[in-house]
C-alpha cells in the first residue's frame, strides 16, 4: 500500500521556467511533508519542508504548497536551472504518533534542459 | 557532505551470506534510521534508533537486524541473503527529540547479492 505517491516518474522542463512536482498522500496522520533532491551516487538532500498547520512554505526558489484537503503537496521551482536536474522524492512523516520516520514516494525525475 | 558517513560503499556476495552495513551519524545526533531503496523504488523505511533504543520500526524483514552502540554509531545485519535484498541502504541521522528535524543521508551502501 502506498501511502505517498508521486505519480509522474519523469518530468522535462527548460532552463527559466517553472517546474511543478506533485506528490499525493493517503494517510490523514501525516503532518510533516519534506522534499529531497537526489543525485546519482549520493544520498538524498534536504531541500525543504511543511508542517500541516501552514499550507505554503518558500525558500529561494523553491516552494512547497499543502492542500490538506486534497492530501496534495507540490513543489514549485521558479526559474529552473540545468542543476536542478535530480530525482526528487515526496515524503511525509506521522510525527504525531511519537516517531519522525520518514515514507517516501517513489520519486520524480527532472530534467533541465538549456 | 552531510556528516553520515557509511561503509562499505559497495558489498558484493551470494545467497545465504551474512553482511554488515555500518553508519556513523552526524555529530550530535541522536536518532539513525535505515531504508532500503530497490531498484526504481522510493526509500523504504526499515527501523529507526534513538539514543541505543528502539524507536520504530518499519517493513524490516526478520532476517535483518539492526542495533545502536554507545557511541551512536549503528549497524544493519542482513543474513540468509536473498537475490532480492540486492538495493541500495541508506543511514539518515537527525538530532532526535520531540520536535521534528530532517533527516541527513549518507551517501548510501549499495549491495549485490548473487
Amino acid at each position: 500500500d502506498q501511502q505517498v505517491k508521486q505519480n509522474s516518474p519523469s518530468l522535462s522542463v527548460q532552463e527559466g521556467r517553472i517546474s511543478i512536482l506533485n506528490c499525493d498522500y493517503t494517510n490523514s496522520m501525516f503532518d510533516y511533508f519534506l522534499w529531497y533532491k537526489k543525485y546519482p551516487a549520493e544520498g538524498p538532500t534536504f531541500l525543504i519542508s511543511i508542517s500541516s498547520i501552514k499550507d505554503k512554505n518558500e525558500d529561494g526558489r523553491f516552494t512547497v504548497f499543502l492542500n490538506k484537503s486534497a492530501k496534495h503537496l507540490s513543489l514549485h521551482i521558479v526559474p529552473s536551472q540545468p542543476g536542478d536536474s535530480a530525482v526528487y522524492f515526496c515524503a511525509a512523516s506521522p510525527l504525531r504518533i511519537n516517531t519522525d520516520k520518514l515514507i517516501f514516494g517513489t520519486g520524480t525525475r527532472l530534467q533541465v534542459f538549456p | 557532505d552531510s556528516g553520515v558517513t557509511q561503509t562499505p560503499k559497495h558489498l558484493i556476495t551470494a545467497t545465504g551470506q551474512r553482511v554488515t552495513l555500518r553508519c556513523s551519524p552526524r555529530s550530535g545526533d541522536l536518532s539513525v534510521y535505515w531504508y532500503q531503496q530497490s531498484l526504481d523504488q522510493g526509500l523504504q523505511f526499515l527501523i529507526q534508533y534513538y539514543n541505543g533504543e528502539e524507536r520504530a520500526k518499519g517493513n524490516i524483514l526478520e532476517r535483518f537486524s539492526a542495533q545502536q552502540f554507545p557511541d551512536l554509531h549503528s549497524e544493519l545485519n542482513l543474513s540468509s541473503l536473498e537475490l532480492g535484498d540486492s538495493a541500495l541502504y541508506f543511514c539518515a541521522s537527525s538530532p532526535g527529540g520531540s520536535s521534528y528535524n530532517e533527516q541527513f543521508f549518507g551517501p548510501g551502501t549499495r549491495l549485490t547479492v548473487l
